[in-house]
């Protein structure tokens, strides 16, 4: 799962299996979450969002879900492909006093072995 | 659309040299934000911009660095003097609702 902090968890799948990747976000208030994938070299890029008002949500090959309960979310990706490798990032909207920053979480790498 | 451009994407500049790091947002985003990205630190925002006018800049580390927003379509991040503890990528982004695209980054290097 992914924490804030200096390390960087890992986590590793097999080429066609389906990804989880974790994130445990900070604040109850915030209302909006985001996902980023991050490949080597190149900047952030948006995969999928979510309000606070849903708890699933779908794109393609990809869905999130929220548990508001215990403050979670998740990503999942759907037959993992050699191109998913890169580092995963969620982010929340409710540490400032604007619902547009965004803080980030540290990051999970994905792998996806041949 | 062309996505939020940077320049220049590489960097590498001596320690007390003045760096300027140029961001043009997505046409149409009111937001603009400009991060910095390293191994130890992870993602940090440094300010942001609504309607070219800065709203938050707490994350700017130190007087060395400054940011203008002259016009909607154009940012700039200066470092001046630079050191070798503010080598990073640094990243612009760009919204208009909450959704924030990134640009590429520029790597810079700080010898």
């Amino acid at each position: 799962g992914e924490s804030v902090g200096l390390h960087l968890p890992t986590l590793s799948v097999q080429e066609g299996d389906n990804s989880i990747i974790n994130c445990a976000y900070s604040n109850s208030a915030s209302d909006y979450f985001i996902w980023y994938k991050q490949e080597s070299g190149k900047g952030p890029q948006f995969i999928i969002d979510i309000r606070s008002n849903m708890d699933k949500r779908q794109g393609q090959r990809v869905t999130v879900l929220l548990n508001k309960t215990v403050k979670h979310l998740s990503l999942q990706i759907a037959a993992t492909q050699p191109g998913d490798s890169a580092v995963y990032f969620c982010a929340e909207n409710g540490d400032s006093g604007s619902a547009r920053q965004l803080t980030f979480g540290s990051g999970t790498q994905l792998t996806v072995l041949p | 659309d062309a996505g939020v451009i940077q320049s220049p994407r590489h960097e590498v500049t001596e320690m007390g040299q003045e760096v300027t790091l140029r961001c043009k947002p997505i046409s149409g985003h009111d937001y603009l934000f400009w991060y910095r990205q390293t191994m130890m630190r992870g993602l940090e925002l440094l300010i942001y911009f609504n309607n070219n006018v800065p709203i938050d800049d707490s994350g700017m580390p130190e007087d060395r660095f400054s940011a203008k927003m002259p016009n909607a379509s154009f940012s700039t991040l200066k470092i001046q003097p630079s050191e070798p503890r503010d080598s990073a990528v640094y990243f612009c982004a760009s919204s208009e609702q909450e959704t924030q695209y990134f640009g590429p980054g520029t790597r810079l290097l700080v010898l």
